[in-house]
This record gives structure tokens, C-alpha cells and sequence, in this order.
């Protein structure tokens, strides 16, 4: 069963630090890894999707890096600003007709100015 | 020209109630999802549907019953609320399941927040 862990469970970094939000899976076998944005009392925003044979993906001041065989994904937040103050989820992609999204608990971030 | 989008946004009951959440995809997907955000905000998938078809039924009180009348709608019924119920309702999208053909890109809507007294 795929497992997906996000430590530490709350950041708090100064404006302006570049800074990286780690994401661990247990089953290496995954078809893509998405990382999504969610604001309070909204949905979720698709911010980065990378596929299994891909090792990253960029949009704007973010980057998120993916090691399939180790389990783990990476994203990166260049010179952090106020407005990237959310919760961050990582969700893997299984295989198959039935494949399904699995998601970890997220990482919620405060930029402070 | 919301993509995915959830009807009510907000509903207060009481327990034993019955209540539907109704969702519309306006980007022409052929699978759509239902996922519970429970109050530690732990996202999981309850049911999947592609071409109108149930694909994902995870363990989920038979009380919840999804229903696909076209492609582009999914909603979800509740039959006798229970407190264990209250959560926000997700209700997701993407082209189809993965395949060579398309990524699998999920699509959320804004969520339906169920309170029951």
C-alpha cells in the first residue's frame, strides 16, 4: 500500500529564503507525482506535475525534482514571498485503469514579511 | 468558466439526514473522483468514476452513493448523516486514467464543506 510522507508538518521561514519542501513515497512504482497548493477554505491548485521517466519540472520560481528509486521528490521555492504562504501537497500517481491519486498530509508554509 | 465546480459550497444539517453534493466538469475529462478531507486535513480518494463507470470504490459506508449521469457530472449522496461525516468534499477531474496518451493531471474543485449537527 503507497505511503506518502511530508516532514516537517509546518514551516515558518523570513521573506525572501529560498527553501525546500521534502516529499517521501514507500512504493516506487508510480506513473507521475503531483504537487498541489492549497489556500485556506479552497481547493487545490495543481502546481508541478512530473512524470515517472522525467527527474524535474519547472514553473516560474518553482522546481520540483523527483528520485523514483530512492522514494522521494523535492520542491524548491525560489526567494519566497508572503503570497506563497499555503499548505503544500505531494500526491503519487499508482498504475492502471484503477489508479489512483495518494496523498500526503501536507506541509503548511508562513512566509513572513 | 470555472473547470470543476461543486455545488453547495456549504451545507449545515442535522444527523440522519439525507444530502447530495453535485459536481460539473466543463474539461471535457472522462474520469472524475470524490475525495474527503477529514479535520486534519488528510486528503483520500472515496470513489472514481471514468465514462460514467465505477473504476474506484474504496472502503466507504455503503450510506455514500456516487452517481455518474454523464461524463461531466459526478455527485455524491448521503444517506443518514452521522457526526463522522463532517469534512470538506473534493471533487476532482483529469483526462482519463494514465496512459501514454495523457498525464493524469487531477483537477480539484473549491470543495463542499458538510457540517452535521
Amino acid at each position: 500500500k503507497q505511503e506518502v510522507t511530508q516532514i516537517p508538518a509546518a514551516l515558518s521561514v523570513p521573506e525572501g529564503e529560498n527553501l525546500v519542501l521534502n516529499c517521501s513515497f514507500t512504493d516506487s512504482a508510480i506513473y507521475n507525482l503531483q504537487w498541489f497548493r492549497q489556500d485556506p477554505g479552497k481547493g487545490l491548485t495543481s502546481l508541478l506535475l512530473i512524470q515517472s521517466s522525467q527527474r524535474e519540472q519547472t514553473s516560474g520560481r518553482l522546481n520540483a525534482s523527483l528520485d523514483k528509486s530512492s522514494g522521494r521528490s523535492t520542491l524548491y521555492i525560489a526567494a519566497s514571498q508572503p503570497g506563497d504562504s499555503a499548505t503544500y501537497l505531494c500526491a503519487v500517481r499508482s498504475y492502471g485503469a484503477n489508479s489512483k491519486l495518494t496523498f500526503g498530509k501536507g506541509i503548511t508554509l508562513s512566509v513572513r514579511p | 468558466d470555472t473547470a470543476v465546480s461543486q455545488t453547495p459550497k456549504y451545507l449545515v444539517t442535522q444527523m440522519g439526514n439525507d444530502k447530495s453534493i453535485k459536481c460539473e466538469q466543463n474539461l471535457g475529462h472522462d474520469t472524475m473522483y470524490w475525495y474527503k478531507q477529514d479535520s486534519k486535513k488528510f486528503l483520500k480518494i472515496m470513489f472514481s468514476y471514468n465514462n460514467k463507470e465505477l473504476i474506484i470504490n474504496e472502503t466507504v459506508p455503503n450510506r455514500f452513493s456516487p452517481k455518474s449521469p454523464d461524463k461531466a457530472h459526478l455527485n455524491l449522496h448521503i444517506n443518514s448523516l452521522e457526526l463522522g461525516d463532517s469534512a470538506v468534499y473534493f471533487c476532482a477531474s483529469s483526462q482519463g486514467p494514465p496512459s501514454g496518451r495523457n498525464t493524469g493531471e487531477l483537477f480539484f474543485g473549491e470543495g463542499s464543506r458538510l457540517t452535521v449537527l
